[in-house]
């Protein structure tokens, strides 16, 4: 159990162009779902928390606008990068909790933006 | 700032060594600590998760906890070679994990 998935799990795109990232919990409803960011041979950032049917809480010094967060049920979330620049190429991982603290991590996906 | 200091490695060790990595955290009102296993390319993979003050065995994996020096350990007995890996350590205050820069293993056949 506690399987979380993401799609796509590699993106490549242009310059200025919007990317949506799906995050789902497949065999648990997650009562929170976050968003991390990884930049090569660094640990994970967490960029924001989201909470079914509330906005999303950013970690300081991430832009909303830029990020946007859609926790649309209680086993999907979506990250949606706007306006996307070659500085937002990154690994983007989703985690979920089932349990009180313990979170499983999703896949991830890489985002490249040419 | 709540900060979780690892070294960085790597750390090298011998085929059925045990590999011994350690983890400082600054927020003493930390509660869960966990250790995550990383792949090159890959997501965190949940090893171990730690709660109480002492030690805490899953098969091969080790993991303490002395929450007044605010030290997390893990150790590896029998590394094999897919134990290759980074090592991530994560405190949790809240519902939030903080993770450290995490420690490269790498086992020798």
């Amino acid at each position: 159990g506690a399987v979380v998935s993401q799609h796509p799990s590699r993106v490549i795109c242009k310059s200025g162009t919007s990317v949506k990232i799906e995050c789902r919990s497949l065999d648990f409803q997650a009562t929170t779902m976050f968003w991390y960011r990884q930049f090569p041979k660094q640990s994970l950032m967490l960029m924001a928390t989201s909470n079914e049917g509330s906005k999303a809480t950013y970690e300081q010094g991430v832009e909303k606008d830029k990020f946007l967060i859609n926790h649309a049920s209680l086993t999907l979330s979506t990250l949606t990068v706007t306006s996307a620049h070659p500085e937002d190429s990154s690994f983007y991982i989703c985690s979920a909790t089932r349990e009180a603290d313990t979170q499983y991590f999703g896949p991830g996906t890489r985002l490249t933006v040419l | 700032q709540k900060e979780v200091e690892q070294n960085s490695g790597p750390l090298s060790v011998p085929e059925g060594a045990i590999a011994s990595l350690n983890c400082t955290y600054s927020d003493r009102g930390s509660q869960s600590f966990f250790w995550y296993r990383q792949y090159s390319g890959k997501s965190p993979e949940l090893i171990m998760s730690i709660y109480s003050n002492g030690d805490k065995e899953d098969g091969r994996f080790t993991a303490q906890l002395n929450k007044a020096s605010q030290y997390v350990s893990l150790l590896i007995r029998d590394s094999q070679p897919s134990d290759s890996a980074t090592y991530l350590c994560a405190a949790q205050g809240g519902n939030k994990l903080t993770f450290g820069g995490g420690t490269r293993v790498l086992v020798k056949p």
